[in-house]
């Protein structure tokens, strides 16, 4: 069973506040993964990780940013949340080594921006 | 431009019934992913083809790969409302899979 985690899982917030998006993993997977999905619809690819150090942005233009400082740890960065950012944030992982096709992922974090 | 399209977008079915549920694409993918995810919840992985012409089973699931890696079948055989939730595929890219590209899903909605 995978061990990835998502803190918190629920957020309502102002506008303009900064906020972080917390995901960890215990199973010392290389690969990390940030996706946006609206509710019932497909997952968009907003940032990756090959390892530590090691950040890119996905296909689908975001204003987070993300830091890869340990291995298990890949947390999303909004400086100054807006309406536009409501969603769900999910985390995922893999590992590149043993099962390079799959990911894992977390349960995600559900974002309100009032 | 959607990369892989999924069909249908929707499936109301009753509970015994079977279905299929597609994933296409004009690409050729290293591998195939066919994940389930509840409401609320993140996508849990069911299954990965990587064989063009593969075929995987998983209980009352049958997961089927295309010959030339660019489209992927779910069926399953006599449905439970268990099985309600979002289907979705996902395909690996490139050398290190270093992306995956994900389907826009199918909301299967089984009725006791």
């Amino acid at each position: 069973e995978a061990d990835i985690y998502q803190t918190p899982r629920y957020l309502v917030i102002g506008t303009g506040k900064k906020i972080t998006l917390e995901c960890s993993q215990t199973m010392g997977h290389d690969k990390m993964y940030w996706y946006q999905q609206d509710p019932g619809m497909e997952l968009h690819l907003i940032h990756y990780s090959y390892g530590v150090n090691s950040t890119e942005k996905g296909d689908l233009s975001s204003e987070s940013t993300v830091s890869r400082i340990r291995t298990e740890h890949f947390p999303l960065t909004l400086e100054s949340a807006r309406p536009s950012h409501t969603s769900q944030y999910l985390c995922a992982s893999s590992d590149i080594g043993t099962n390079p096709h799959e990911q894992y992922f977390g349960p995600g974090t559900r974002l309100t921006v009032t | 431009t959607q990369l892989l399209e999924q069909s249908p977008q929707f499936l109301s079915i009753q509970e015994g019934e079977n279905l299929t549920v597609y994933c296409n694409s004009s690409s050729v993918f290293s591998s195939l992913q066919w994940y389930r995810q509840e409401p609320g919840e993140g996508p849990v992985l069911l299954v990965t083809v990587v064989t063009g012409g593969e075929v995987k089973k998983l209980k009352r699931l049958t997961f089927q790969f295309g010959d030339a890696r660019k489209d992927s079948s779910l069926h399953i055989t006599a449905a439970q409302p268990g099985d309600t939730g979002l289907y979705l595929c996902a395909g690996a890219w490139g050398w290190n899979f270093n992306k995956f590209y994900f389907g826009s899903g199918t909301k299967l909605n089984v009725k006791p």
